[in-house]
């Protein structure tokens, strides 16, 4: 089956502290991952791919086949990181839909 | 336009009624998805558009769901004799051809309650 896992669905650090948002999937072919934010009051919008090996606001997340996650990551946490941040994945090469975990309700206190 | 623009904001549908939902995507973008989003969960994908063919409608929970994209532009989701179960969050997502996964860009969706 396909399918991402969020484990938690809150996460509350103090600001300066490191994050890691947890993400596991199961998927036969070649996936491709992907790390989406929503802040309060706006859009889904894309924070990064796995693909670009880029790092976003500070975040990055590496895929590792072997244990089948996509953790995403910041060294140290700030309080506009606060969000609502979802884990997903798309078949390589299908036509683009995505399968989306639960979601990780990030708190960043001051 | 600068976004994917999805009317109405919000709708309250008695349990019964047909609602139709509004998506406008960027000028341009061939790929058209619509996503299902319930309370406490991630969204799950119903359709999907390539201008105007409707190429995937694997995730339409019930023959109640229906969507169109005559001109290959705006779309529209229909949902006949709302139930409660359809209460959730609807959202758009419009791409360009040939990027896939690349390149989404949501709207802000529309709330649909059912009472």
């Amino acid at each position: 089956a396909q399918r991402v896992t969020q484990p938690e669905k809150l996460l509350s650090v103090f600001k300066g502290a490191p994050v890691e948002l947890k993400c596991n999937y199961s998927y036969s072919g070649s996936p491709e991952l992907f790390w989406y934010v929503q802040y309060s009051r706006q859009r889904l919008q894309l924070l990064l791919r796995h693909i670009s090996r880029e790092s976003i606001k500070g975040f990055t997340a590496d895929l590792n086949k072997g244990e089948t996650s996509f953790h995403l990551k910041k060294p140290f946490a700030q309080e506009e990181d606060s969000a609502m941040y979802y884990c997903a994945l798309s078949g390589r090469g299908s036509q683009g839909n995505l399968i989306f975990g639960k979601g990780t309700k990030l708190s960043v206190k001051p | 336009g600068a976004g994917v623009s999805q009317s109405p904001r919000y709708k309250v549908a008695k349990r019964g009624q047909d609602v139709a939902l509004r998506c406008d995507p960027i000028s341009g973008h061939v790929s058209l998805f619509w996503y299902q989003q319930a309370l406490g969960q991630g969204p799950e994908f119903l359709t999907y558009f390539q201008n105007e063919a409707q190429l995937d409608k694997s995730g339409l929970p019930s023959d109640r769901f229906f969507a169109e994209r005559p001109e290959g532009s705006v779309s529209t989701l229909k949902i006949q004799r709302t139930q409660q179960e359809d209460s959730a969050v609807y959202l758009c997502a419009s791409s360009r051809s040939g990027q896939g996964a690349f390149g989404y860009t949501f709207g802000s969706g529309t709330r649909l309650t059912v009472v």
